[in-house]
């Protein structure tokens, strides 16, 4: 059965510091989404991808992400300079309509 | 105030003992409800999806019900490989293609042999 894979599963990483979270979508997905789950809270909505550009985002995603597509398979995540706060589960999820299939995850721990 | 509420936030039953968890929602124009299930340190995994009141879907021992206002995850018999946190997402009409899913905070379910 197809799956949406993540790399790496464990980014340790120093505020300040850029870093790049990669995702394989199934292949004939076209939506692309990333959320994030802050240890203990719950799953919340970064944005959405479709068509090479972005269609919705949310508050939380501000200037310092950006999401693209470099190569036609992988959908890429940047945090360009990141915070303490950052420190959580980074999902990337896929789907052809409305059901979103979810990657296993990278736990990104900023320090 | 939580676009979707979970509730109870954790359950814990003895194995056969059949239960509902339920997820209420407040949104404009619902384009969808989600069920997932999540295990510890892993990604949420897709369940069902509802789109009208009214509709049922039921998969080996869950069945998920929606009305306007709420959902229901009715667990029957469950076995201890049922433990897990399920959790409620809903999307909303936002006239893009590619909507994201708000989430509740999920029911954290134990299933005692």
């Amino acid at each position: 059965e197809p799956e949406v894979t993540q790399t790496p599963s464990h980014q340790v990483t120093q505020m300040g510091q850029e870093v790049i979270l990669r995702c394989v979508p199934i292949s004939n997905h076209l939506y692309f989404y990333w959320y994030r789950q802050i240890l203990g809270q719950k799953v919340e909505f970064l944005v959405s991808f479709y068509n090479n550009e972005i269609s919705e985002k949310s508050e939380i995603f501000d200037d310092q992400f950006s999401v693209e597509r470099p190569d036609g398979s992988n959908f890429t995540l940047k945090i360009r300079s990141t915070k303490l706060e950052d420190s959580a589960m980074y999902f990337c999820a896929t789907a052809t309509g409305n059901e979103q299939y979810f990657g296993p995850g990278t736990r990104l721990t900023v320090t | 105030e939580d676009q979707v509420t979970q509730s109870p936030e954790a359950l814990r039953l003895q194995e056969g003992e059949s239960s509902s968890l339920n997820c209420s929602y407040t949104v404009s124009g619902l384009r969808g409800l989600f069920w997932y299930r999540q295990d510890p340190g892993k990604g949420p995994e897709f369940l069902f999806t509802l789109y009208s009141a009214g509709e049922e879907k039921e998969k080996e021992r869950l069945k998920a019900t929606l009305t306007k206002k709420e959902s229901f995850l009715h667990i029957t018999a469950p076995k201890p490989e049922d433990s897990a946190t399920y959790l409620c997402a809903v999307q909303e009409y936002s006239g893009g293609g590619a909507d994201g899913l708000t989430f509740g905070k999920g029911t954290h379910l134990i299933i005692q042999p």
